[in-house]
């Protein structure tokens, strides 16, 4: 049962263009939300996250959107550089003591001249 | 800048046989994690340490699966014996302990691991 899904494996933008990458989940547990970056050969590296008491999170290019009642998140990259390309992974948790994250399957990134 | 180190980066074996990896997270970090990501989808926990003690092995498929993290701080993962769908990358991340807050986690480069 895959709690958390990411419908789109890959996604082509223009540089300069925004990017929106979408992530769903289904266990309404669920009360953090984080994104994380991949290149090939290296290890997830965190990007931004957001607090199910929000709704929106911004740090440079990089906003987080919250809607719960939907239960679905996206992730905008504004603008859109050659270096952001890459596989991004949408996480979630339930807070706790043992924090576990629960991972979507990735969206390949590709951002071309 | 502090890193996650894993190795080997990259590992050959053939089935039947055994295979170990290793583990040394951000100093300081109590907390320790084995992911297992099959091409195509996310990390997978497998196993979490907090400090020595094992907090999560759920998802660890213990009948060839083991994990150890004697002195609380370097970790080994080991499989014995490797079966052709163990083939992924092996991740290890870790995380301060933060009680109900914010524990971001870092992580390694990962091992490669391809069974023939």
């Amino acid at each position: 049962d895959q709690q958390v899904k990411q419908n789109s494996p890959s996604l082509s933008v223009q540089e300069g263009r925004i990017s929106i990458l979408n992530c769903d989940y289904t266990n309404s547990m669920f009360d953090y939300f984080l994104w994380y970056k991949k290149y090939p050969a290296e290890g997830p590296t965190f990007l931004i996250s957001i607090s199910s008491i929000k709704d929106k999170n911004e740090d440079g290019r990089f906003t987080v959107f919250l809607n719960k009642s939907a239960k679905h998140l996206s992730l905008h990259i504004v603008p859109s550089q050659p270096g952001d390309s890459a596989v991004y992974f949408c996480a979630a948790r339930i807070t706790g003591t043992a924090s576990k994250l629960t991972f979507g399957t990735g969206t390949r990134l590709q951002v071309t001249l | 800048e502090a890193e996650v180190a894993q190795s080997p980066r990259y590992k050959i074996t053939e089935k039947s046989q055994a295979v170990a990896f290793w583990c040394d997270p951000i100093s300081g970090h109590a907390t320790l994690y084995w992911y297992r990501q099959i091409l195509g989808q996310g990390p997978e926990l497998l196993v979490q340490f907090q400090d020595e003690s094992v907090v999560d092995d759920s998802q660890l498929p213990k009948d060839r699966f083991s994990a150890e993290r004697l002195k609380g701080v370097d970790s080994t993962l080991k499989i014995q014996p490797a079966e052709l769908g163990d083939s992924a990358m092996y991740l290890c991340a870790s995380s301060l302990f933060v009680a109900l807050g914010d524990n971001e986690q870092f992580f390694g480069p990962g091992t490669r691991l391809t069974v023939l």
